[in-house]
């Protein structure tokens, strides 16, 4: 069964350093999206992604975040300067864009500590 | 009010009993519902979406009703396998953002 993956599984960086979360959407599928959850809280959209460009945005998603798909299969989020509270688990999640609803899968996670 | 709204639990059942959770929402022009479930620190994995007319998937039954803006989702028979959180999900349409609920906790006792 197609899956997202997600890279790496756990990355520690220090306040103000670049980090780049990477993801795998399933093959054929168009439309991505982030979401962040801080340990103990709900799910969060970040950004949703379709066709090289930003469909959507939440309060969130400031300036010190961006996304990109640098080819053909892979779709990263940059966090610019990273913060305390940016500490988070990272999803990558993908859907197909073709029936509706439609229906989202997740990746295992980029756990984020930020020190 | 929360655009997704949930009791947080824990509900504690034992093996074979039925549970229902309850989920409301708060934008009336939200056109897509979902049920997933997240196991302790991993990814919410899609248990089912949620239709109009209502939809069963073996032991787990969600309903609609959009006049009161509000989800269910009915385990029937639980296992111990069932224990997780499980969220709902609410989308505004098409591939824009989904909002999450807290999530209920739900754990199965032997």
């Amino acid at each position: 069964e197609p899956e997202v993956t997600q890279t790496p599984s756990h990355q520690v960086t220090q306040m103000g350093q670049e980090v780049i979360l990477r993801c795998v959407p399933i093959s054929n599928h168009l439309y991505f999206y982030w979401y962040r959850q801080i340990l103990g809280q709900k799910v969060e959209f970040l950004v949703s992604f379709y066709n090289n460009e930003i469909s959507e945005k939440s309060e969130i998603f400031d300036d010190q975040f961006s996304v990109e798909r640098p080819d053909g299969s892979n779709f990263t989020l940059k966090i610019r300067s990273t913060k305390l509270e940016d500490s988070a688990m990272y999803f990558c999640a993908s859907s197909d864009g073709r029936d509706t609803p439609y229906e989202q899968y997740f990746g295992p996670g980029t756990r984020l500590t930020v020190t | 009010r929360k655009e997704v709204e949930q009791d947080p639990g824990p509900f504690n059942v034992p093996e074979g009993a039925t549970v229902a959770f309850n989920c409301t929402y708060s934008n009336s022009a939200s056109q897509s519902f979902f049920w997933y479930r997240q196991d302790c620190r991993k990814e919410p994995k899609l248990l089912m979406s949620v239709y109009s007319s209502g939809n069963e998937d073996g032991r787990f039954t969600a309903q609609l009703n959009r006049a009161s803006q509000y989800i269910s989702l009915l385990i029937r028979d639980s296992k111990l396998s069932d224990s997780a959180t499980y969220l709902c999900v609410v989308s505004s349409g098409g591939y824009q953002k989904v909002t999450f609920g807290i999530g209920t906790k739900l754990q199965v006792i032997p």
